[in-house]
């Protein structure tokens, strides 16, 4: 079956260590994939996308994201977290042909402690 | 920020009774979708729309209908709803379903508690 795994739910980071957040995915053929991050109470805002060509993507907020084909993952990193960088990500994929229609993982909750 | 509104952003409502959730781009989008949030499972899509009067189920579509008669309103309605309907609702809209253009814009989100 078509599937977006995020395996941790939740991580602790300190402030300034480095993050990696992880994403696979199970379809047959490479989807689109995107990161998003959702504030406490808000929506979500996407922090980068890979369609194709170079593996490694940079976003937002200092955050870079590389696809693995052979691993089929799409980890996100950032080299220091900052306190606000606490909030809830999620990995989402789409498949070309499905009418822009999102997967989403359930998502990775990150905390920043001092 | 794209201009995404959802209204109401909170309801209360009891078990049985029909409710519509209301989402208004001014962005001239002609993808728009409707979002569940619940704890463990991320987004699920429950309906989308392709154009107006263009709409398909998503992978939770039981128990919602919707409807689009303008470009810039989509609608969500819970005939009855009931306790598992309880939970986070997002609008997102998208320019087109096509490469470099994927992407989704959310709206705030609606709260809904079903009593």
């Amino acid at each position: 079956a078509q599937s977006v795994t995020q395996p941790d739910i939740h991580i602790t980071v300190s402030e300034g260590a480095s993050l990696e957040l992880r994403c696979n995915y199970s379809y047959g053929a490479t989807p689109y994939l995107f990161w998003y991050v959702q504030s406490p109470g808000q929506g979500l805002q996407l922090l980068l996308k890979y369609f194709s060509g170079d593996t490694l993507v940079q976003g937002i907020k200092g955050f870079e994201a590389e696809f693995k084909r052979s691993q089929s993952s799409f980890n996100l990193r950032k080299p220091s977290v900052h306190w606000s960088d606490a909030a809830e990500y999620f990995c989402a994929v789409v498949l070309t042909d499905s009418w822009g229609k999102f997967q989403f993982g359930a998502g990775t909750q990150v905390v920043v402690t001092p | 920020d794209a201009g995404i509104t959802q209204s109401p952003r909170h309801k209360v409502t009891e078990t049985g009774t029909p409710v519509t959730l209301r989402c208004h781009q001014t962005e001239n989008h002609r993808y728009m979708y409707w979002y569940r949030q619940d704890p463990g499972h991320g987004l699920r899509l429950i309906h989308y729309s392709y154009g107006v009067k263009d709409t398909d189920k998503g992978e939770v579509s039981d128990g919602y209908s919707v409807s689009r008669s303008k470009t810039e309103d989509f609608l969500l309605t819970l005939e009855s709803a009931t306790s598992s309907q309880t939970s986070v609702y997002f609008c997102a809209i998208s320019e087109a379903a096509v490469k470099d253009t994927y992407e989704q814009y959310f709206g705030p989100g609606t709260r809904l508690t079903v009593t």
